[in-house]
């Protein structure tokens, strides 16, 4: 089952724009992070957020998580065409015996230059 | 330099032939996943471990099997090949406590004919 459920499935700005990207989950949390993936290729992580945490920020990009709606947003600011890529959602929360990521579908950002 | 490798990249089959695809991390992670990755779908768990000898079953385990009897290595078995395995496959290890990222090789790209 996919915990977490991004919005919106596809998103296209031009460069120099922000982009927003937003995620939601169901149960629980000990954090919540974020990926990025080339066409492709392996997703990559970018950053991490505590359920104890409100906002984070790692040079463009900034997070926030909202526990009491369970939902967290991604912004890229300025964004560049370098950014084109889709962008993950996955909640760290216990399951079964062992304390495992769960993956949402996905935003594809697509920035045109 | 800190990374998981999968072989093969790209692998086309029949149906009911035996096949694994190997991964391997260097970072001396307890937990390794299997991920598979399928358009709308976004990445389903297949399987997990938390430590050697130790797996349990993601999300979508049938039609597959693993094996942990090293730290580093996390082989994903199919017995029988079929079409509906058709995917792209992502090998995943992180450091065993809760709060760490996860680290993805590059994918495997299997179709079953």
């Amino acid at each position: 089952s996919q915990q977490g459920e991004e919005d919106p499935q596809a998103l296209s700005i031009q460069e120099g724009e922000n982009a927003t990207m937003n995620c939601s989950y169901k149960t629980s949390i000990n954090n919540l992070q974020w990926y990025r993936q080339n066409s492709g290729r392996g997703l990559v992580h970018l950053i991490l957020i505590r359920s104890n945490e409100r906002e984070k920020h790692s040079g463009r990009l900034r997070v926030t998580l909202d526990t009491s709606k369970k939902s967290s947003s991604l912004l890229i600011t300025a964004s560049r065409a370098a950014d084109t890529a889709s962008y993950f959602c996955a909640t760290d929360a216990v399951r079964r015996a062992g304390n495992m990521l769960t993956f949402g579908g996905g935003t594809r950002l697509m920035v045109k230059p | 330099e800190a990374q998981v490798t999968q072989n093969p990249r790209y692998l086309i089959t029949v149906t009911g032939k035996k096949l694994t695809v190997t991964c391997s991390q260097n970072m001396n992670h307890e937990y390794m996943s299997w991920y598979r990755q399928d358009p709308g779908l976004g990445l389903r768990q297949i399987y997990y471990s938390m430590n050697v000898e130790v797996t349990d079953k993601g999300d979508v385990p049938e039609g597959y099997k693993v094996s942990r009897k090293e730290k580093r290595n996390f082989p994903l078995i199919l017995e029988s090949p079929s079409p509906n395995q058709t995917s792209l496959y992502f090998c995943a290890s992180r450091a065993g406590t809760s709060g760490t990222e996860q680290y993805f090789g590059p994918g495997t790209r299997l179709t079953v004919t």
